[in-house]
C-alpha cells in the first residue's frame, strides 16, 4: 500500500534556528514522484518542490533544502534560517502513478 | 494567468440538502481531483479523473460523487450530506506527473 509518513505532528523554532521536516514514504512502484507543499495560515496550498524516483540529488533552493533517500524511503525538507513566515503546515506527498496520497502534515511554527 | 477556481468558497448547509461544488482548471489539464483536508489527517483524496468521462474513486469517495463532461470543470456533488462531511475541499488539476495546482478551498459545514 502506498502511504506517507509525517511524524512530526507540530515542530516550534525561534527564528534563525535550522528545521527539518521528515517525510518517510511507502510504495512498491519503481516510477514515482515526490512533493512538498506549503500550506500558510491563509489556507492555500502552495507547490514548493518535485521530485522522480530516479533523481536522487538533494537540491537547494534559498533557504530551503530537501534530501531524498531511496535507501530509507525518506524524502526530509530542511529550512535554513528560519523566518516567521515560515511558519505553515507542510505536506509530503506521493504520486504513484494514477493516484496522489498526501502525509498528514506538520505544523510549524518559528516565533520571533 | 493559470488558475484553478471553485465555488463556493464557504458554505453551510442542513443535512441531506443536495449541494453542488463546483471546480474549473484553465490550464487543459486531462488530471483533475478532489481531496478533503481535515485536522490531523491530511489531505485525502476523493475521487480523481484521468480525463473526460473517466472518472476513479479515491480514498474516500463514500457520499460523493463526480462527473467529468468537459476537461476543464470536474465538479463534487454531495447528494445527501451529512455532518461527518463537514470539511475544508480542495479541487486539484495536473498536466501529468508535474505539480498539482490546487484551487483556494471549499469549506463546507453541514448541520
Amino acid at each position: 500500500a502506498q502511504k506517507v509518513t509525517q511524524a512530526q505532528t507540530e515542530i516550534s523554532v525561534v527564528e534563525k534556528e535550522d528545521v527539518t521536516l521528515d517525510c518517510v514514504y511507502e510504495t512498491r512502484d519503481t516510477t514515482y514522484y515526490l512533493f512538498w507543499y506549503k500550506q500558510p495560515p491563509s489556507g492555500e496550498l502552495v507547490f514548493l518542490i518535485r521530485r522522480n524516483s530516479f533523481d536522487e540529488q538533494n537540491e537547494i533552493s534559498g533557504r530551503y533544502s530537501w534530501n531524498f533517500q531511496k535507501s530509507t524511503s525518506s524524502f526530509n525538507f530542511t529550512i535554513t534560517a528560519s523566518q516567521v513566515v515560515d511558519s505553515a503546515v507542510y505536506f509530503c506527498a506521493l504520486d504513484y502513478g494514477q493516484n496522489f496520497v498526501f502525509g498528514p502534515g506538520t505544523r510549524l511554527s518559528v516565533l520571533p | 494567468e493559470a488558475q484553478v477556481t471553485q465555488n463556493p468558497r464557504y458554505l453551510i448547509t442542513v443535512t441531506g440538502k443536495k449541494l453542488t461544488v463546483t471546480c474549473s482548471q484553465n490550464m487543459n489539464h486531462e488530471y483533475m481531483s478532489w481531496y478533503r483536508q481535515d485536522p490531523g489527517l491530511g489531505l485525502r483524496q476523493i475521487y480523481y479523473s484521468m480525463n473526460v468521462e473517466v472518472t476513479d474513486k479515491g480514498d474516500v469517495p463514500e457520499g460523493y460523487k463526480v462527473s467529468r463532461k468537459e476537461k476543464r470543470n470536474f465538479p463534487l456533488i454531495l447528494e445527501s450530506p451529512s455532518p461527518n462531511q463537514t470539511s475544508l475541499y480542495f479541487c486539484a488539476s495536473t498536466g501529468g506527473h508535474d505539480e498539482q495546482f490546487f484551487g483556494p478551498g471549499t469549506r463546507l459545514t453541514v448541520l
